[in-house]
């Protein structure tokens, strides 16, 4: 496809369970960021990837967050042991670079709610 | 560490009033600054960049060094501006962004 997708849309858990997010860019971008969103809220930075450097993992908020990316291709965002808290849209997005414009392209987000 | 403010949460106009949104930063260098848009069920998308000086969909942004400010204008607001909006600040190519908490416009008929 021509943007970012993420899979699933939408993902309804229990407490206590793991959930893996998947980020498919856009081809040739090297870039790629995860934000968490979480309702009547603000984008939260969460790790960013860049190329084959070591990713940014300065937002992650706990170390039930982890997210791996597979060269410059697709990334999983995975939360155990989930969490009421962990409840938000998890947004993807890509962008060339570096230097690049800026430019993010975002994907539709994975609505997480944990019962 | 860099920082983006976004003081309002809400701003509520009546269609063809100004509408500005307001946006400080926190960094000591030379950043770009950015702002991007939701629409409802739409994606978040970039708006503008300060670097491109452009003026877009009426809006337009001038990056004030001295405020530390990024404030998003438009002379005329129209009900399809209604959005959320989202500052957002870059320190250097190929660094990561940082958003603001957003402001959400809602233009009245």
């Amino acid at each position: 496809g021509a943007g970012v997708s993420q899979s699933p849309s939408n993902k309804v858990t229990e407490k206590g369970k793991d959930v893996e997010l998947r980020c498919d860019p856009i081809s040739g971008h090297t870039a790629l960021y995860w934000y968490r969103q979480r309702l009547g809220q603000g984008l939260e930075f969460l790790i960013y990837f860049q190329g084959n450097s070591a990713p940014d993992k300065s937002g992650l908020p706990s170390d039930r967050f982890s997210a791996e990316r597979t060269g410059e291709s697709v990334s999983t965002l995975t939360i155990q042991r989930t969490q009421q808290e962990d409840s938000a849209v998890y947004l993807c997005a890509s962008s060339r670079g570096p230097p690049g414009t800026g430019e993010l392209f975002f994907g539709e987000g994975s609505r997480l709610t944990v019962l | 560490a860099q920082r983006v403010t976004q003081p309002e949460k809400l701003l509520s106009v009546f269609k063809g009033a100004p509408v500005e949104l307001k946006c400080n930063y926190s960094y000591s260098g030379s950043p770009e600054l950015f702002w991007y848009v939701q629409y409802s069920r739409q994606r978040l998308q970039l708006l503008l960049r300060h670097i491109s000086r452009e003026s877009i969909k009426g809006f337009t942004a001038d990056l004030n060094k001295g405020e530390t400010s990024f404030h998003l204008k438009k002379p005329f607001a129209q009900e399809e501006d209604s959005a959320m909006y989202y500052c957002a600040l870059r320190v250097a190519a190929g660094n990561k962004l940082t958003f603001g908490g957003g402001t959400r416009v809602l233009v009245k008929p």
